[in-house]
């Protein structure tokens, strides 16, 4: 999964509960994204970082939102989760814009 | 809608039988295409890219042509083994852009 990890792998959560998921690289690559993977939608882009600070919205961003104090890490949450949040959720990393996306290992996440 | 790829298909060939996965796009600004691998429970995993420039591009067991006059792109899988069992799908990036765009994806079943 080139050098990407991310926490938690499954969760659990009640609707109306804050919730943050952690992306983690080791390549010291400058572009992150987080997408959510749906049946019938395939991967829809949340949000992505072009560095550190420096975010930009994606097609289905409207409920969640994003830090990234470091190069290595890339922190999605969820203000107040909702029950159609509930999605496996993918982080990706690019050296630049030009080149390929690598993805991580995902994580699933259930809101009741 | 989505611009690249298919309603999920599925394709099912014999073992050693060689496999080709299509793909169709709509965006005649797109200039980068990639294909992932993705199996069940797993992050989605690059197996090629190729860039407008370009026609035709050949990796270990595996081809990828694109026909840009029809918008058209495929993944010839050569060989085609149990392991390679999965969901494929296509990506674009239209020039200039730091996002790409997914298709829907393809189900790959090998039987042995």
């Amino acid at each position: 999964d080139a050098g990407i990890t991310q926490s938690p792998r499954h969760k659990v959560t009640e609707t109306g509960t804050p919730v943050t998921l952690r992306c983690h690289q080791t390549e010291n690559h400058r572009y992150m994204y987080w997408y959510r993977q749906d049946p019938g939608h395939g991967l829809r882009l949340i949000h992505y970082s072009y560095g550190v600070k420096d975010t930009d919205k994606g097609e289905v961003s409207d409920g969640y939102s994003v830090s990234r104090s470091k190069t290595e890490d890339f922190l999605l949450t969820l203000e107040s989760a909702t029950s159609s949040q509930t999605s496996v959720y993918f982080c990706a990393i690019s050296e630049s814009y030009l080149g390929a996306q690598y993805f991580g290992p995902g994580t699933r996440l259930l809101v009741l | 809608g989505e611009s690249v790829g298919l309603h999920l298909p599925t394709l099912s060939v014999q073992e050693g039988d060689n496999s080709i996965i299509n793909c169709a796009y709509s965006n005649s600004a797109s200039d980068y295409f990639i294909w992932y691998k993705q199996e069940s429970g797993k992050g989605p995993q690059f197996i090629i890219d190729i860039r407008s420039n370009m026609d035709k591009r050949q990796g270990q067991r595996v081809t990828v042509l694109l026909n840009k006059t029809v918008k058209h792109l495929s993944l010839q899988i050569a060989a085609t083994q149990p392991g390679d069992s999965a969901v494929y799908f296509c990506a674009e990036k239209e020039g200039g852009s730091e996002k790409l765009v997914f298709g829907k994806g393809t189900k790959l079943t090998v039987n042995p």
